[in-house]
């Protein structure tokens, strides 16, 4: 069963320009985190953002929680050619495994 | 830590053929979860074994699907007998914890089954 969905399914960018992609979930959760996957590779985690917290930053990563609204946003400021890639992002409830969404596309042309 | 390693990388067998998919997790790390990705389903947990027990294997989609973890180091997934259906890039991945622990994702194994 799919808890998050990624909003866009895909996204255009320039280089320098910022990303934002969000995530909405149907149910409550315990931590939120994102993933990024390059082509042809394994996910890899972004950040971890937890049900009590409403905004965490990492490098040009910033991630905010809206419980209320049950939603998440993703924002990567000046990006980067190499920030190509999908990003997931992944939801759990209390004693499940992660549920992770479809993903966004994010593609950024220099 | 080399990461979780995975193997093959690639497999292209034909129907009706046994697929084994080969997995190492993290040292240290007590869960290990294998997902498979397609375009149409996205990423779907299959199983997740916590200190070398499955504990979930829900998304196991067919009996034809097994998963063994004989020891702390390393995990199967077999398929038999493999259907073009299942062609897919299966993960394995392992971590510290169930979800509020960051999980990391072996290079993934792409399964054609023709």
């Amino acid at each position: 069963s799919q808890q998050g969905e990624e909003d866009p399914q895909a996204l255009s960018i320039q280089e320098g320009e910022n990303a934002t992609m969000n995530c909405s979930y149907k149910t409550s959760i315990n931590n939120l985190q994102w993933y990024r996957q390059n082509s042809g590779r394994g996910l890899v985690h972004l950040i971890l953002i937890r049900s009590n917290e409403r905004e965490k930053h990492s490098g040009r990563l910033r991630v905010t929680l809206d419980t209320s609204k049950k939603s998440s946003s993703l924002l990567i400021t000046a990006s980067r050619a190499a920030d190509t890639a999908s990003y997931f992002c992944a939801t759990d409830q209390a004693g499940t495994a992660l549920i992770f969404g479809k993903g966004t596309t994010l593609s950024v042309s220099s | 830590d080399a990461g979780v390693i995975q193997s093959p990388r690639h497999e292209v067998t034909e129907m009706g053929q046994e697929v084994t998919l080969r997995c190492k997790p993290i040292s240290g790390h007590d869960y290990l979860f294998w997902y498979r990705q397609t375009m149409m389903r996205g990423l779907e947990l299959l199983i997740y074994f916590n200190n070398n027990v499955p504990i979930d294997d829900s998304g196991m989609p067919e009996d034809r699907f097994s998963a063994k973890m004989p020891n702390a180091s390393f995990s199967t997934l077999k398929i038999q007998p493999s259907e073009p259906r299942d062609s897919a890039v299966y993960f394995c991945a392992s971590s510290l914890a169930l979800a509020q622990e960051t999980q990391y994702f072996g290079p993934g194994t792409r399964l054609l089954v023709l």
